[in-house]
């Protein structure tokens, strides 16, 4: 049984950009969400997806990041025009459905680094 | 604004020394408190779910425990392998799914 995959592990762009992270959740798993952990920092939650559909995005920035989840294939991260202080590692987590009173199970994270 | 703090910030002990770490929080509606463990380089690995304050949880050399401003993290006769960052995280009852809030951390380190 899978756990959840996240691709490329590691990711090294320059400033001005593209970044693209993809996410599979667990199987049986249809809610993803997106974190960030920036050095010596905590993990902090950027959006919360469903099939198809945005339900949080509260902890998104406003402009350059984008995320969606389509009805098929992984859920992607988008960074357009990256700058060096997106450099972090990205991770995404899998819940069931009933996600409200079910824990989140965590990928090993892409760790992106701006030059 | 919800806020959740470890302490300490790191923490050594001797393999077989007992101790606990310290997670307090401040939310408005606890739906629930989590501990993961992570690795470095790894992602987050679940450890235990509280609901409700005088819940305790426990795996192998490890007890949780959860009062209404604070969990606990007791950690039994340690061993190397129990070496690692053990975060608490909290889920607000007004958030949907599984948004959660986490401390910094508590990096742990067993010597033999």
């Amino acid at each position: 049984n899978a756990g959840v995959m996240q691709n490329p592990r590691h990711l090294v762009r320059r400033r001005g950009q593209e970044a693209r992270l993809r996410c599979s959740p667990m199987k049986g798993h249809s809610h993803v969400y997106w974190y960030r952990q920036l050095p010596e920092e905590g993990l902090k939650f950027m959006v919360y997806l469903q099939k198809e559909n945005i339900i949080d995005e509260s902890g998104m920035p406003k402009e350059r990041f984008s995320a969606e989840f389509p009805k098929e294939g992984p859920s992607i991260l988008r960074i357009q025009q990256v700058v060096r202080g997106d450099s972090a590692a990205y991770f995404c987590a899998s819940s069931t459905r009933d996600a409200n009173n079910s824990p989140l199970h965590f990928g090993n994270g892409t760790r992106l680094t701006v030059t | 604004e919800d806020q959740v703090t470890q302490s300490p910030e790191a923490l050594r002990l001797q393999e077989g020394e007992s101790s606990s770490l310290n997670c307090s929080y401040t939310v408005s509606g606890l739906r629930g408190l989590f501990w993961y463990r992570q690795d470095p380089g790894k992602g987050p690995e679940f450890l235990f779910t509280l609901y409700s304050a005088g819940e305790e949880k426990e795996k192998e050399r490890l007890k949780a425990t959860l009062t209404k401003k604070e969990s606990f993290l007791h950690i039994t006769a340690p061993k190397p392998e129990d070496s690692a960052t053990y975060l608490c995280a909290v889920q607000a009852m007004r958030n949907q799914g599984g948004k959660l809030i986490f401390g910094q951390g508590t990096e742990l380190s067993v010597k033999p």
